[in-house]
């Protein structure tokens, strides 16, 4: 069963446009609510990440939205760029004080920026 | 700013045989992760390491191990090699304490098995 939920599966949008990726989580005692940037054959860089008590974060063109009510949250890059085109992964991190914490990655969304 | 090192970066086995991944965290880190991500998958925790002590575990086949040094790197081992453990295996380091705790990850081993 997967703990993250993450749509859609890809997307494509215009260069300039504003992508949207959207997920969902189950468990209430995540503390911290990541997305990485996956480029081919790279590792998962980390892109912003926000926690669950802020509804919103903003770093330069990437904004995440967060609702804990609707245990849903999303990313929105603004101004869209060829250069964004990747693999985003939303993820959930396990509470302080359990284990190590480990990352539980959503599906994933490949994105496409056309010129 | 130094990142996760791992090595090899690609390597190659045949069924059976065996295979050893290392990982050296980002200095000051001491927490290690162990991800493997097959084609089009998302990564999955496979286990981590605290102060050299396994700290938590995931879906890891009984034929892997790992251990934690006490310079902090990490290695995992794997064993009677399946072609189904083709896929690229990621490590991560953070330090614990704090909100913080970001995981960073290396560039990742691909494992090929023929």
């Amino acid at each position: 069963q997967q703990q993250v939920k993450q749509s859609p599966q890809s997307l494509i949008v215009q260069k300039g446009g504003i992508s949207i990726i959207n997920c969902a989580y189950e468990n209430t005692a995540f503390d911290y609510f990541p997305w990485y940037q996956q480029f081919p054959g790279k590792g998962p860089a980390l892109l912003i990440a926000i926690r669950p008590d802020v509804s919103e974060k903003k770093e330069g063109r990437f904004t995440i939205s967060f609702n804990k009510s609707a245990k849903q949250f999303s990313l929105h890059i603004m101004d869209s760029q060829p250069g964004d085109s990747a693999t985003y992964f939303c993820a959930a991190r396990s509470p302080p004080g359990s284990s190590a914490s480990k990352i539980i990655f959503g599906s994933g969304t490949r994105l496409s920026i056309r010129p | 700013a130094a990142g996760v090192i791992q090595s090899p970066r690609h390597l190659i086995k045949e069924k059976r045989e065996t295979a050893t991944l290392k990982c050296y965290p980002i200095p000051r880190h001491d927490t290690v992760y162990w991800y493997q991500q097959g084609p089009g998958q998302d990564p999955q925790f496979l286990i981590s390491f605290y102060e050299k002590m396994q700290s938590d575990k995931g879906s890891i086949p009984d034929r892997f191990s790992a251990q934690q040094f006490s310079d902090y790197h990490s290695e995992l081992n794997m064993s009677s090699l399946e072609l189904g453990d083709s896929a690229l295996y990621f490590c991560a380091s953070s330090q614990r304490g704090g909100w913080g705790r970001e995981q960073y990850f290396g560039p990742g081993t691909r494992l090929t098995v023929t």
